[in-house]
C-alpha cells in the first residue's frame, strides 16, 4: 500500500500570506496526486487533481505541483475562507489513500 | 448538476449493521465509479472501496473486506454501503463520491453531504 504523509500537521498564517503545504509518497505515483480542502461539518472539496491542474471554479490563488513522491499545494495569497484543513489523496493505485491533513488556522 | 444525496443519521448498537444510500443525480449513474470515504470524529479520510455501478464490480480496502459491502441499484441511481458487526469505534461520518477521471489522474470530484453513522450500547 502507498502511504501519504503530509506536513505540517498545522499551520498558523495571516491573511494575505503565502503558504505552501507538502505531501510525500512512498513510492513513485507519477501525477496521480490530487488535493481538497475540507472545513468543518462539511465534505471535502476538489481543488487540485493529477497534482498540478485546477478544479473548475477554484480560485487561482491555489496551486500544486510535483511529480513522482513529492508535492505541494500552495496558497499565494491567504483569504480568511481558506482557514481550513487540506488532504493529498494518491489515485495512482488502491487503496487510495489519503494524507492525514493540514489544519490551517488563523495566527 | 450533479448530486449526492445520501441517507440520514443512524444509531446502531454494536454487533448490528448499518446500510448508507447514496443517490445520484444530474449525470450518467453508470458512467462512474463511486467511492465510500469515512471520517471517525477529529480524524481524517479514511478510504473504504469502490463500487463500478455499470458491472457491480467492487475494490474494498484490506482493512475492509469481509464486513463492508457495497452494491447499487441501476434502476434508481442509487449506490449503497453497508457494513455489518459494528463496533464503537466505526462511529463516524461515511462519504460517497463519484470519481471522475482525466487523461492523466482520476479523483473525487463530487461528494454526498455525508452521513453520521453512532455505534453505542
Amino acid at each position: 500500500d502507498i502511504q501519504m504523509t503530509q506536513s505540517p500537521s498545522s499551520l498558523s498564517a495571516s491573511v494575505g500570506d503565502r503558504v505552501t503545504i507538502t505531501c510525500r509518497a512512498s513510492q513513485s505515483i507519477s501525477s496521480y496526486l490530487n488535493w481538497y480542502q475540507q472545513k468543518p461539518g462539511k465534505a471535502p472539496k476538489l481543488l487540485i487533481y493529477a497534482a498540478s491542474s485546477l478544479q473548475s471554479g477554484v480560485p487561482s490563488r491555489f496551486s500544486g505541483s510535483g511529480s513522482g513522491t513529492d508535492f505541494t499545494l500552495t496558497i499565494s495569497s491567504l483569504q480568511p475562507e481558506d482557514f481550513a484543513t487540506y488532504y493529498c489523496q494518491q489515485s495512482y493505485s488502491t487503496p487510495r489513500s489519503f494524507g492525514q491533513g493540514t489544519k490551517l488556522e488563523i495566527k | 448538476q450533479v448530486q449526492l444525496v445520501q441517507s440520514g443519521a443512524e444509531v446502531k448498537k454494536p454487533g448490528a449493521s448499518v446500510k448508507v444510500s447514496c443517490k445520484a443525480s444530474g449525470y450518467t449513474f453508470t458512467g462512474y465509479y463511486m467511492h465510500w470515504v469515512r471520517q471517525a470524529p477529529g480524524q481524517g479520510l479514511e478510504w473504504m472501496g469502490w463500487i463500478n455501478p455499470n458491472s457491480g464490480g467492487t475494490n474494498y480496502a484490506q482493512k475492509f473486506q469481509g464486513w463492508v459491502t457495497m452494491t447499487r441499484d441501476t434502476s434508481i441511481s442509487t449506490a449503497y454501503m453497508e457494513l455489518s458487526r459494528l463496533r464503537s469505534d466505526d462511529t463516524a461520518v461515511y462519504y460517497c463520491a463519484r470519481e471522475g477521471c482525466s487523461s492523466t489522474s482520476c479523483y473525487l470530484d463530487y461528494w454526498g453531504q455525508g452521513t453520521l453513522v453512532t455505534v453505542s450500547s
